[in-house]
């Protein structure tokens, strides 16, 4: 089984609608980030959370929001689609940054389109 | 802020030696790496150098560090064509990865 999901793995969505993107892992990692992918552009960090019970904004937040219901479980919102947002996200997950690695492990992506 | 660059596409022959550059701003980071994304998958780490080394090698890779020049750059050795992804350069800074573009390696016959 994989150590993080992501669910969906793909999506179409109509501007204005609320949707959740779901990522779960089983690594036992307290960290945990979200980024989009976009063409050119490479990965770009929307929020990360070094544990439950803290959430810190990335580079590009402005537009979404997010939830850390436990230790395994990171959900990502975007409260009202709009086109631009549409682009692969990435859930990751790491173990202690500054130990022996900063590793980040990936999801299968999400691909999200908002017509 | 802090930046990393690297080139969009690299063309090699199969069989070639790749070699993908990268350019990092922040001379405090500890661990720069390699990430490699297949078409229509996630990232997975290739490879990764602390700051106080200047090369390793594991197999086909070849990673090298510039510390003065703030230069990163990762050889691949015998280039196949499972080696096509997008390689991603990322340096550790401030508590958080900061990303590279990625290279698309595309593989010639």
């Amino acid at each position: 089984d994989a150590d993080v999901t992501q669910t969906p793995r793909n999506r179409i969505t109509k501007t204005g609608k609320r949707i959740m993107l779901e990522c779960s892992q089983t690594k036992g990692h307290d960290r945990m980030y979200w980024y989009r992918q976009d063409p050119g552009l490479g990965l770009r960090l929307i929020y990360y959370s070094f544990d439950v019970k803290d959430i810190n904004k990335g580079e590009i937040s402005d537009g979404y929001s997010v939830s850390r219901q436990a230790q395994a479980k990171f959900s990502l919102s975007l409260e009202s689609a709009i086109p631009n947002q549409t682009a692969l996200y990435f859930c990751a997950t790491s173990d202690q940054l500054g130990t022996d690695t900063d590793t980040q492990y990936f999801g299968p992506g999400t691909r999200l389109t908002v017509l | 802020g802090e930046d990393v660059e690297q080139s969009l596409f690299l063309s090699v022959r199969e069989g070639d030696s790749s070699v993908i550059n990268c350019t990092y701003t922040d001379s405090s980071s500890t661990y720069l790496y390699w990430y490699k994304q297949e078409p229509g998958a996630g990232l997975q780490l290739l490879t990764y150098i602390f700051s106080n080394m200047d090369m390793k090698q594991d197999q086909r890779l070849t990673v090298l560090l510039n510390k003065k020049d703030k230069h990163l750059s990762l050889r691949i050795a015998d280039t196949q064509t499972g080696d096509s992804a997008i390689y991603f350069c990322a340096e550790a800074s401030n508590y958080q990865l900061i990303w590279g573009a990625g290279t698309k390696l595309i593989i010639k016959p």
